[in-house]
């Protein structure tokens, strides 16, 4: 049972590059998140869908984009990454379909830009 | 903006001992969860709390919620080496997106 997987595991960029995190989960839950992780700050929500063909900003949206491809898979975008974005992304999931449901996170992509 | 701040920041104890964080929040909640992150790992979700019960046991873990005060404590009681990690409070204030707001956590080492 997978869970949550994200790739890549991780990833060295130079300023101006572009990339795509991938994360998919194959727990049929309807709502996925991204987040980014920095020391000292605790997770900040970047990106969610709330569900399949659905997307909206969190608290921190500048500088990235989102695709919800189909129910299993979300994926969060670096149009040209800047040293700022260096951080740890977590992408999670939850079955949007029952009220206090936990989130389930993937290992992490630690992305460095240089 | 981070709706939970965990006290304290760090925490060092020995195998044994029991360990106490806590979480305070600032706006109303439909629950609190809290999570744990070894270094390197991603979160795991722990426990939940609603915000009309008091206290939930699993396990060794203990947490307890006041809503009057906005706050909540987890208790690990004796503790063990692999205990050792991070620990965070998420709160879920309601809306139709489950959104949930995070801590900065509490770095619990738990020392054989």
């Amino acid at each position: 049972n997978a869970g949550v997987t994200q790739t890549p595991k991780f990833q060295v960029l130079k300023t101006g590059q572009s990339m795509t995190l991938q994360c998919a989960q194959d727990m049929n839950h309807n709502s996925m998140y991204w987040y980014r992780q920095d020391p000292g700050m605790g997770l900040r929500l970047i990106y969610y869908s709330a569900s399949e063909g659905t997307t909206d900003k969190g608290e921190v949206p500048n500088g990235y984009n989102v695709s919800r491809l189909n129910k299993r898979e979300f994926s969060l975008r670096l149009e040209s990454a800047a040293p700022s974005q260096t951080s740890v992304y977590f992408c999670a999931s939850s079955n949007r379909q029952g009220i206090n449901q936990p989130q389930h996170f993937g290992d992490g992509t630690r992305l460095s830009i240089l | 903006s981070q709706q939970g701040e965990e006290d304290p920041q760090a925490l060092s104890i020995q195998e044994g001992e029991n360990a106490t964080m806590n979480c305070s929040y600032k706006t109303s909640i439909n629950n609190l969860q809290w999570y744990r992150q070894n270094s390197g790992r991603g979160l795991v979700h722990l426990i939940l709390i609603r915000s009309n019960e008091r206290e939930k046991h699993s396990g060794r873990l203990r947490v307890t919620l006041d809503t009057s005060k906005k706050s909540s404590s987890l208790l690990i009681t004796a503790s063990r080496a692999a205990d050792t990690a991070s620990y965070f409070c998420a709160t879920d204030s309601g809306g139709s997106n489950y959104k949930l707001t995070f801590g900065k956590g509490t770095l619990l080492t738990v020392n054989p």
